[in-house]
């Protein structure tokens, strides 16, 4: 089946600090979404990608659609504490279908 | 998007016992589906619930575990049936809704979970 690759894991930084994490998939995906979870709260999304090579920013978040269809990152700049949380990168083959969901970067953030 | 319920939003059930999960949704939806994320781990589908059919189960589960109601477009229940610790998880349900100024593209929408600890 289809499998995403999160990286990295975790991460631990300075408030004030950039933030990239990315995920890559064997198959291609026609939807990639961003979601955050915080202890206890179910995932929040941050960003929905419809489009190979698009790139869109929420406030200090960006993501990319890769052009390949198989890969995206998210860029958080001048990181917060309230940053923290753990994001999940997931990828949708068709509307209505599963998200396959990568395996969550846990992201630490030092004031 | 959709503003999505979900009770209870924990439990701590003895080994054996059932437990159902009950989301309600603030509008209609066509697409419900449940997940599990079990600690220290990512989401994994269990099933689509559409209204008026019968649920579509991933690989690794069934009916008869994890039974799915789906009455109307903006209610679902999920049933842990004959529950032990390994079921011990967060369950989610979500909802496909459209994303709001962008056309006709829609988006998965989460519910706050339910905490399920078996013992």
């Amino acid at each position: 089946g289809q499998q995403l690759n999160q990286s990295p894991q975790s991460m631990f930084i300075q408030e004030g600090e950039d933030v990239s994490m990315n995920c890559t998939s064997s198959s291609i995906f026609n939807t990639w979404l961003w979601y955050k979870q915080d202890p206890g709260e179910g995932p929040v999304l941050l960003i929905a990608l419809y489009k190979a090579g698009e790139l869109t920013s929420n406030g200090r978040l960006t993501a990319q659609f890769g052009i390949t269809r198989k890969d995206s990152f998210l860029n958080i700049s001048a990181s917060i504490p309230s940053d923290v949380g753990i994001y999940f990168c997931a990828g949708q083959s068709t509307s209505g279908s599963r998200l396959t969901f990568g395996e969550g970067t846990q992201l630490t953030v030092n004031p | 998007s959709a503003v999505i319920s979900q009770k209870p939003s924990r439990d701590i059930c003895q080994r054996g016992t059932s437990l159902t999960i009950q989301c309600q949704v603030d509008s209609q939806v066509t697409m419900m589906f449940w997940y599990r994320q079990q600690p220290g781990q990512s989401l994994t589908l269990i099933a689509t619930a559409n209204q008026g059919s019968e649920a579509t189960y991933e690989s690794g589960f069934v009916i008869d575990k994890f039974p799915i109601s789906r009455p109307n477009l903006t209610f679902s229940t999920l049933t842990v049936s004959n529950m032990s610790p390994e079921d011990s998880s967060i369950y989610l349900c979500s909802v496909e809704d459209p994303v709001r100024g962008a056309g006709y593209q829609e988006t998965q929408y989460f519910g706050p979970g339910t905490r399920l600890l078996v013992l």
